[in-house]
């Protein structure tokens, strides 16, 4: 149980298009969704908390406007990179909150690799 | 802003050394996790501690919560290549379910 996946797992777009990254909860209903980047050779930074049917919340620093989170249902939350742009190549990642009796503990999907030209 | 320094950053051992990795912060949190990472994977939680002094013991790997829960550290007996990857730590911000990550230190054990 607890399974959280992601897609897709790599893509590689054009500066300036959006791209649309998914993350499901497949096993369970995630009330609240995480989404963290993760550059190469360091550490996981957490960009934004994903609320479903709510706002999401962005950490300090993190465009809202160029990272939107939609966390439409309860087993599923995006994010779009819009306008990419080379900086914003990363590696991104969600974990999904767990429920019943894994409240404190977070899930996480088997991340996004995403290359912009 | 809460803050996780690991240490160290690199550690480059022979199989069958023992090690200890730190995690220290000035902040409290609520509880803490240890992860491992594989390049190209998500994390992979190992343990969750939640009480100040808990330890905790997984085979080979003891990780202790520190008494202020302020600080953690990850001991491996007896290394073997197959622990090499990416450890993390991640503490839960008190009042919230968010983490926080670590700086984490990435082992290389050589056969």
């Amino acid at each position: 149980g607890a399974v959280v996946s992601q897609h897709p797992s790599r893509v590689i777009c054009k500066s300036g298009t959006s791209v649309k990254i998914e993350c499901r909860s497949l096993d369970f209903q995630a009330t609240t969704m995480f989404w963290y980047r993760q550059f190469p050779k360091q550490s996981l930074m957490l960009m934004a908390t994903s609320n479903e049917g709510s706002k999401a919340t962005y950490e300090q620093g993190v465009e809202k406007d160029k990272f939107l989170i939609n966390h439409a249902s309860l087993t599923l939350s995006t994010l779009t990179v819009t306008s990419a742009h080379p900086e914003d190549s990363s590696f991104y990642i969600c974990s999904a909150r767990g429920q019943g009796d894994f409240p404190n503990e977070q899930f996480f999907g088997p991340g996004t690799r995403l290359t912009v030209l | 802003t809460q803050l996780l320094e690991q240490s160290p950053q690199f550690l480059s051992i022979q199989e069958g050394e023992n090690l200890t990795v730190y995690c220290n912060s000035s902040s409290v949190f609520s509880s803490l996790q240890w992860y491992r990472q594989e390049p190209g994977e998500g994390p992979v939680l190992l343990v969750t501690v939640v009480t100040g002094g808990e330890v905790k013991k997984l085979k080979r790997l003891t990780f202790q919560f520190g008494d202020a829960r302020k600080d953690s550290s990850l001991h491996i007996t007896a290394a073997q290549p197959g622990d090499t990857g990416l450890y993390l730590c991640a503490g839960r911000a008190p009042g919230t379910y968010k983490y926080i990550f670590g700086t984490g230190t990435r082992l290389k054990v050589l056969a």
